[in-house]
């Protein structure tokens, strides 16, 4: 099992709304990682960290913002949420490089 | 644009069967893995092969890798209902980012 664990699982808010997507991990990686995946489709690379203090955009342009203070914490926020944001946002971290990357169970977002 | 491209998009056999999905993809790897997804959930690691590495076996699951053709495959024997899920190849390159293919939906029928 791995012990990587987001909240909220599951969440409905307004346009306009600011909304925090927080992803904790036990395992003392450095490496962690934000995902946005639609329903049965692909997993795109939005946000990924290195280390205490590193953030970085992924692959895939994003209007999300990241923060990582503290090494098992890797938030994920946007500041006014849209439709457009409607996703499952996966957070991942990883140990040794190159090796398992582990996912926690996701965190469904609807923006009405 | 991602790395992998998967091959089935959809694969729907019967339980007892093999599935094999295929992945392709464009750069220079340090190692492909395999994951598996069920519906609306987070991604499990199945197996990792090593670039210099040409099979290797889990279980029920074999998976081959070609580093000059730029492909690898994943084998599942004996399916079972249970294995029904979405099936990912992820590439990792010198920069230690995951990039995940577009996946292979299996569906196993009992």
């Amino acid at each position: 099992e791995a012990d990587i664990y987001q909240t909220p699982r599951y969440l409905v808010i307004g346009t306009g709304k600011k909304i925090t997507l927080e992803c904790s991990q036990t395992m003392g990686h450095d490496k962690m990682y934000w995902y946005q995946q639609d329903p049965g489709m692909e997993l795109h690379l939005i946000h990924y960290s290195y280390g205490v203090n590193s953030t970085e955009k992924g692959d895939l342009s994003s209007e999300s913002t990241v923060s990582r203070i503290r090494t098992e914490h890797f938030p994920l926020t946007l500041e006014s949420a849209r439709p457009s944001h409607t996703s499952q946002y996966l957070c991942a971290s990883s140990g040794l490089s190159g090796n398992t990357i582990y996912f926690g169970e996701g965190s469904w977002l609807t923006v009405v | 644009s991602q790395q992998g491209e998967e091959d089935p998009q959809a694969l729907s056999i019967q339980e007892g069967e093999n599935a094999t999905m295929n992945c392709s993809y464009k750069t220079s790897i340090n190692n492909l893995q395999w994951y598996r997804q069920n519906s609306g959930r987070g991604l499990v690691h199945l197996i990792l092969i090593r670039s210099n590495e040409r099979e290797k076996h889990s279980g029920r699951l074999r998976v081959t890798l070609d580093t000059s053709k730029k492909s690898s495959s994943l084998l599942i024997t004996a399916s079972r209902a249970a294995d029904t899920a979405s099936y990912f190849c992820a590439t990792v390159s010198g920069t230690y980012k995951y990039i995940f293919g577009t996946g292979t939906r299996l569906k196993v029928l009992a």
